[in-house]
């Protein structure tokens, strides 16, 4: 059982908008940056999100972050056949001096 | 360009002990905190260890903690986890990744998988 808690998974259709919510608490979330990893089958993750809010080069607008007191949020607008995939929140936590990712989200693109 | 290569995964027995190695090239890996996360199958993501840019500082999961031991050589630019007392719940694909938690880890190596299995 993760520390942070994500929706097991989420779905919309091509062209809409999905959120997919990391809920934590304040030894976590709530004091420390989020960032969030989109891991398509078979492949490596990839950082999507860091520093709650910030994209890295190379990751579109569509992606989105935010964050207020012990929940972050991912938003993706515009969505693709290809953003199918499993995406994770994680920070650190103070109280466990480690680590941690939430349990993941698998969306679907119907 | 950034790389990242692990390699030392494979079959151990209940109990015994592998070292894995991450292989880093195309930036200044002795400026950077680096990372072990685990993938059991069809499972999520779980952070290992960490350890700071000169090595003065670890961190472990309580689950690893006191089985296994996260180092680095700055001057090989390689990162280690050896790993001790491996249990069936190791089994996993072990990546490394750089970057503090602050920043995210922008880069992932393509992981090594050990099966913790008799």
């Amino acid at each position: 059982q993760s520390v942070l808690t994500q929706p097991p998974s989420v779905s919309a259709a091509p062209g809409q908008k999905v959120t997919i919510s990391c809920s934590g608490s304040s030894s976590n979330i709530e004091n420390y940056s989020v960032s969030w990893y989109q891991q398509l089958p078979g492949t490596a993750p990839k950082l999507l999100i860091y520093e709650d809010n910030k994209r890295p080069s190379g990751i579109p607008d569509r992606f989105s972050g935010s964050k207020s007191g012990t929940s972050a949020t991912l938003g993706i607008t515009g969505l693709q056949t290809g953003d199918e995939a499993d995406y994770f929140c994680a920070t650190w936590d103070s109280s466990l001096s480690a680590g941690v990712f939430g349990g993941g989200t698998k969306l679907t693109v119907l | 360009e950034v790389q990242l290569v692990e390699s030392g995964g494979g079959l151990v027995q209940p109990g015994g002990s592998l070292r894995l190695s991450c292989a880093a090239s195309g930036f200044a890996f002795s400026s950077y905190w680096m990372n072990w996360v685990r993938q059991g199958p069809g499972k999520g993501l779980v952070w290992v260890s960490r350890v700071n840019s000169d090595g003065s500082s670890t961190n472990y999961a309580d689950s690893v903690r006191g089985r296994f031991t996260i180092s680095r050589d700055n001057a090989k630019n390689t990162l280690y986890l050896q790993m001790n007392n491996l249990r069936a719940e190791d089994t996993a694909v072990y990546y490394c990744a750089r970057g503090a938690f602050f920043e995210g880890f922008g880069y992932w190596g393509q992981g090594s998988l050990v099966t913790v299995s008799s």
